[in-house]
């Protein structure tokens, strides 16, 4: 049973550019958390995604950033227009049907360098 | 004032020692806690699981939540060089749903 997939694992944009993250949740997992760790920095909620639905994002950047999870496929994390502020480990967490006691399990990152 | 806060360490022990982590926090509506560890460049693991209050022991690894003080800790005994990463207390509301509030994380190393 595969964990939760993140791709890629390094991405170098040039500013100005789009950067586009990807998160496949563990199987069977149906709801998938984007979460950014600055550097020395803890990680900082930023979305909740179902299957074709944005539940909270509350965490996100007004401008520029945005987040889908499609019926079929991965779920993406979109930036455009990057800027040097963006450069961070973007992580995903997915959790199976909700219960009040679920556990989140993350992938191992995206990190994303802006030049 | 920060909703969780951690203190960063560094913390350097040799192996053997018992380690003490621990994380306060100000929102009283917390009831879910947990702890993670993250090695360098890689996601966070879940390590511990504690709903409201009490302990919670997992082999090497004690959590303790105490809602009255705002206060959760999280012990490790014979501590290993592999212990040696970053441990994260986290947080959240009854309820909610998958969002976290981290500490920032205590960088631990040990030393053989």
């Amino acid at each position: 049973n595969a964990g939760v997939m993140q791709n890629p694992r390094h991405l170098v944009r040039r500013r100005g550019q789009e950067a586009r993250l990807r998160c496949s949740p563990m199987k069977g997992h149906s709801h998938v958390y984007w979460y950014r760790q600055l550097p020395e920095e803890g990680l900082k909620f930023m979305v909740y995604l179902q299957k074709e639905n944005i539940i909270d994002e509350s965490g996100m950047p007004k401008e520029r950033f945005s987040a889908e999870f499609p019926k079929e496929g991965p779920s993406i994390l979109r930036i455009q227009q990057v800027v040097r502020g963006d450069s961070a480990a973007y992580f995903c967490a997915s959790s199976p049907q909700v219960t009040s006691n679920t556990e989140a399990f993350f992938g191992q990152g995206t990190r994303l360098t802006v030049v | 004032q920060k909703e969780v806060e951690q203190d960063p360490g560094p913390l350097s022990v040799p192996e053997g020692a018992i380690v003490s982590l621990n994380c306060t926090y100000s929102n009283s509506a917390f009831q879910y806690f947990m702890w993670y560890r993250q090695y360098s460049r890689k996601g966070p693991e879940l390590l511990m699981y504690t709903y409201s209050s009490g302990n919670k022991e997992d082999g090497r690894f004690t959590a303790q939540v105490d809602k009255s003080s705002k206060y959760i800790s999280l012990f490790i005994r014979d501590s290993q060089p592999s212990d040696s990463a970053t441990y994260l207390c986290a947080m959240r509301e009854g309820g909610s749903q998958g969002n976290l509030i981290f500490g920032k994380g205590t960088k631990l190393s040990v030393k053989p």
